[in-house]
């Protein structure tokens, strides 16, 4: 079973700081890895990322996947209280005619003034 | 270009009653995506729909639950004779094509079981 592992599950820092989140996972098939921000609504997608060491990047948010260690980190730099939010990581599974995500629980950030 | 649909936003049902869902996707997209979210759990995949056609629904309890996605028309999660837990949000998510499921979500209906 295709399994997606993040930690911490949750972080409160002031604003300013710098935050990593991770995110590993197992899963037959890989295809992409994905980044979504959820505040108390539909998850909105961040980043889709296929390619192992290739940063994506935007504005004060990146992201960068590691295939060997089956992993990835997600840095947020001069974070803002509007970024308080549950960050979501997610796999895809391109097994058979499927593509599902499998999502881990999450990390809930908070960003204190 | 209105984004995913789902109606309602909030259902309360009591113990037993049954419980529609349902969302439009995104116009162009064929690909809808059911997912449901307990407290303090992340997204749990349901089933994955074409039109007319289940396509995967490894996801979904063998009992009370189904899904359909008709030619014309929302998608439709039916939960039949919902227990309390079943509260839960359901977010749905829809892609133009196959291997794109980085797709869009909607809003999600929060379901409520008395």
């Amino acid at each position: 079973e295709d399994k997606v592992v993040q930690s911490p599950l949750s972080l409160v820092v002031h604003e300013g700081d710098t935050v990593t989140l991770n995110c590993s996972y197992e899963v037959t098939n890989f295809r992409s890895l994905l980044w979504y921000k959820q505040e108390k609504k539909a998850p909105t997608f961040l980043f889709m990322l296929t390619s192992s060491g290739i940063e994506k990047k935007s504005g004060r948010l990146s992201s960068i996947l590691d295939k060997k260690e089956l992993s990835s980190i997600l840095n947020i730099t001069a974070t803002q209280t509007g970024d308080s939010a549950i960050y979501l990581c997610a796999v895809e599974n391109s097994g058979g005619s499927n593509y599902k995500l499998t999502f881990g629980k999450g990390t809930l950030l908070t960003v204190n003034p | 270009n209105a984004g995913v649909m789902q109606n309602p936003r909030h259902l309360v049902r009591r113990r037993g009653q049954e419980a529609r869902l349902r969302c439009s996707p995104m116009k162009g997209h064929s690909h809808v995506y059911w997912y449901r979210q307990l407290p303090e759990e992340g997204l749990k995949f349901m089933v994955y729909l074409q039109k007319e056609n289940i396509i995967d629904e490894s996801g979904m309890p063998k009992e009370r639950f189904s899904a359909e996605f008709p030619k014309e028309g929302p998608s439709i999660l039916r939960i039949q004779q919902v227990v309390r837990g079943d509260s839960a949000a359901y977010f749905c998510a829809s892609s133009p094509s196959v291997g794109n499921s980085a797709a869009f979500f909607g809003q999600g209906t929060r379901l409520t079981v008395v």
